[in-house]
């Protein structure tokens, strides 16, 4: 069974880089049954998909969030990056790494989530 | 403006049914979206119903059934539980990076 354990910083200030990672355990992160992504969740409302990354390198983003987002295979650690620079107050969110099958974009199986805050 | 419209609320009796609905203001709903239904319960992450428009997984509830009606997806939830109260997303791709999330559907089950 795939499990997904993301980690982050908690707290960071405006304009500061965010980097979250997501140790992936059950399968090899260059694997070809999944590609691996990230969904966000501000407080108290709903899901934003961030983007994916598959094992070829392709990796779409969401198009408001691309000119500051990397998304990346980190395949000596078996594990996903995520980072996003000059971050902002509505960047606070709690944040899911997961892993979908096929080309939906969607995920099948979920991390528990990280919290961040920005706030000065 | 959201691009995937699902109703903000509903409510369901304990052993009844309910449908929860998915749509798109580009146009209607079909198979080649793809639509996936997950569950959210109070601070948990969100739990995969339905991949596909209708495939479920080994863990979703035999209840639970995805289809595509009237150009909508839909979550139908046969014999409805107390346990089956919580926020619904469904989620639709457009191809590419052109995926969205529906805004969500807070289920009461009373």
């Amino acid at each position: 069974q795939l499990t997904l354990q993301e980690s982050g910083p908690g707290l960071l200030k405006p304009l500061e880089t965010l980097s979250l990672t997501c140790i992936v355990s059950g399968d090899s992160i260059t694997s070809r049954n999944y590609y691996w992504g990230w969904v966000r969740q501000p407080p108290g409302k709903g899901l934003e998909w961030i983007g994916s990354v598959d094992y070829s390198g392709n990796a779409p983003y969401n198009v408001s969030l691309q000119s500051r987002l990397t998304i990346s295979l980190e395949t000596p650690r078996n594990q996903l990056s995520l980072k996003l620079t000059s971050v902002v107050s509505s960047d606070t969110a709690t944040y899911y790494c997961g892993a979908g099958r096929g080309g939906s974009g969607a995920f099948d199986f979920w991390g528990r989530g990280t919290t961040v805050v920005v706030s000065s | 403006q959201s691009v995937v419209i699902q109703e903000p609320s509903l409510t369901v009796s304990p052993g009844g049914t309910v449908t929860l609905t998915c749509a798109s203001t580009i146009g209607p709903v079909t198979s080649a979206h793809y639509a996936h239904w997950f569950q959210q319960k109070p601070g948990q992450a969100p739990r995969t119903l339905i991949y596909n428009t209708y495939d479920k997984h080994s863990w979703t509830p035999a209840r639970f059934s995805g289809s595509v009606r009237e150009a909508k997806a839909a979550l139908t939830l046969s014999g409805a539980q107390p346990e089956d109260e919580a926020d619904y997303y469904c989620f639709l791709s457009y191809g590419g990076p052109h995926v969205h999330f529906g805004g969500g559907t807070k289920l009461t089950v009373l």
